[in-house]
């Protein structure tokens, strides 16, 4: 079975783009989760979708960020305008069950630098 | 005091070394609790849950004590593929599980 797929793998972009992150959970799996890890903040939780509906945005950092799940096998998270300090690495995670507290399984992550 | 507390590291140890982490927490009501690991450049994965009467995989072993309110791992016999960083995740009474910032292992030869 495919696990956690994202795209881009690799995104340049100069500041002012918009930018925009593509998440295919597993197949099956309710919860989806956005990350962004950093050297200096480590993991952080962005927003959590359970059965396509968000459930916790408080870790979206400003009105720059905006997530969406219009299906069960699709996630997106754009950030328009981009500024340098979003350079990160952002991961897709998905999970089994209807609660936040089960096993995730992450995706390979996509490396945004915004020049 | 953070939600979720580690040692960065990183700790140096050498091949066939036995060595462990801890990892406190705030929130005495959790119930989850996970080790992830996570290699450079790459992906956080699962190492192991951890359980209330501790729990054992090969070499690496998982421990809680909810009085202190902290978990451990202690891996025995260092191989250089350990060589990552260890995550601790721990449900803080949050929607979603919270990820410690982690420590860095590297083992030697």
């Amino acid at each position: 079975d495919a696990g956690v797929i994202q795209s881009p793998r690799h995104e340049v972009t100069e500041m002012g783009q918009e930018v925009t992150l593509r998440c295919k959970p597993i197949s099956g799996h309710n919860s989806l989760f956005w990350y962004r890890q950093t050297m200096m903040r480590g993991l952080e939780l962005l927003i959590y979708f359970n059965n396509n509906v968000p459930i916790d945005d408080s870790g979206m950092p400003e009105d720059r960020f905006s997530a969406k799940m219009p299906n069960a096998s699709f996630s997106t998270l754009k950030i328009q305008p981009s500024e340098p300090r979003d350079s990160a690495v952002y991961f897709c995670a998905s999970s089994l069950g209807a609660g936040g507290h089960n096993e995730q399984f992450f995706g390979p992550g996509t490396r945004l630098t915004v020049l | 005091r953070k939600e979720v507390e580690q040692d960065p590291g990183p700790f140096n140890v050498p091949e066939g070394a036995t060595v462990a982490f801890n990892c406190t927490y705030s929130n005495s009501a959790s119930q989850s609790f996970f080790w992830y690991r996570q290699d450079c450049r790459k992906e956080p994965k699962l190492l192991m849950s951890v359980y209330s009467s501790g729990n054992e995989d090969g070499r690496f072993t998982a421990q809680l004590n909810r009085a202190s309110q902290y978990i451990s791992l202690l891996i025995r016999d260092s191989k250089l593929s350990d060589s990552a960083t260890y995550l601790c995740v721990i449900d803080t009474g949050r929607r979603a599980l919270t990820f410690g910032s982690g420590t860095r292992l590297q083992v030697q030869p």
